[in-house]
């Protein structure tokens, strides 16, 4: 079945570059997703992938995915107090179309 | 108004009670959907709406029952809760929800936070 997982937990230093690392299990992922939660909200989209794609990089953000290991990470670089949030990956489904979660990566960014 | 609104935004309910969860979106969106976010636990997909039919239910025991009269509106209707349902109950909405020629982009509210005593 369909599966993402992630990290519970990543503490960095402000400044400092912050890697959140994703895995997936469906081979068929057409798109790959990082949504952001801030405390009392709810997730919004920060940045997606198309899976024909190895990496894609937005101003501080860059995606990058390894399609043969099934691996998804995100790097922020010069964290910020204000990058503190829970950062949910997630993938598109092949066979499904849906949108399957991992359980989120709480990022404490410590000034 | 803000895309996608719950209300209410926190509720306290008692196992036997009955009570709802509502959801607005103003974006013009086709599908709308709940999720069930724990703690330490993926976020967890309940129902999906899409045309204003049920076309996704995951297993979702039946004290929880899903109401959509229109494409904008969206309920969650609850009786008879366990404390284990004690959670964020987060609504979102999107745009041709099946169709691989988009992105997928999922819309969500602010959640509305259950506690079951």
């Amino acid at each position: 079945g369909e599966d993402v997982e992630q990290s519970l937990f990543l503490s960095v230093r402000e400044g400092d570059s912050s890697v959140i690392n994703c895995t997936y299990t469906d081979s068929s992922s057409t798109y790959l997703y990082w949504y952001k939660q801030e405390p009392g909200a709810g997730l919004q989209l920060l940045t997606y992938i198309f899976s024909n794609m190895d990496m894609k990089q937005d101003q501080r953000l860059t995606v990058l995915l390894n399609k043969k290991d099934k691996h998804l990470s995100l790097r922020i670089a010069d964290t910020q107090t204000g990058d503190s949030a829970i950062y949910f990956c997630a993938e598109r489904g092949g066979a499904t179309n849906k949108l399957i979660f991992g359980t989120g990566t709480l990022l404490a960014v410590q000034p | 108004e803000t895309g996608v609104t719950q209300t209410p935004r926190h509720l306290v309910m008692g196992m036997t009670n009955k009570k709802s969860l509502k959801c607005e979106q103003h974006l013009g969106h086709n599908a709308m959907y709940w999720y069930k976010q724990s703690a330490k636990k993926p976020l967890e997909l309940m129902f999906v709406y899409s045309l204003e039919e049920r076309v996704e239910n995951n297993s979702v025991p039946s004290r929880f029952s899903p109401e959509c009269p229109n494409s904008s509106h969206l309920f969650l209707h609850l009786h008879t809760l366990q404390p284990e349902d004690s959670a964020l109950y987060l609504c979102a909405s999107s745009q041709d929800g099946w169709n691989l020629a988009n992105t997928g982009e999922l819309f969500f509210g602010e959640g509305s936070r259950l506690t079951v005593l």
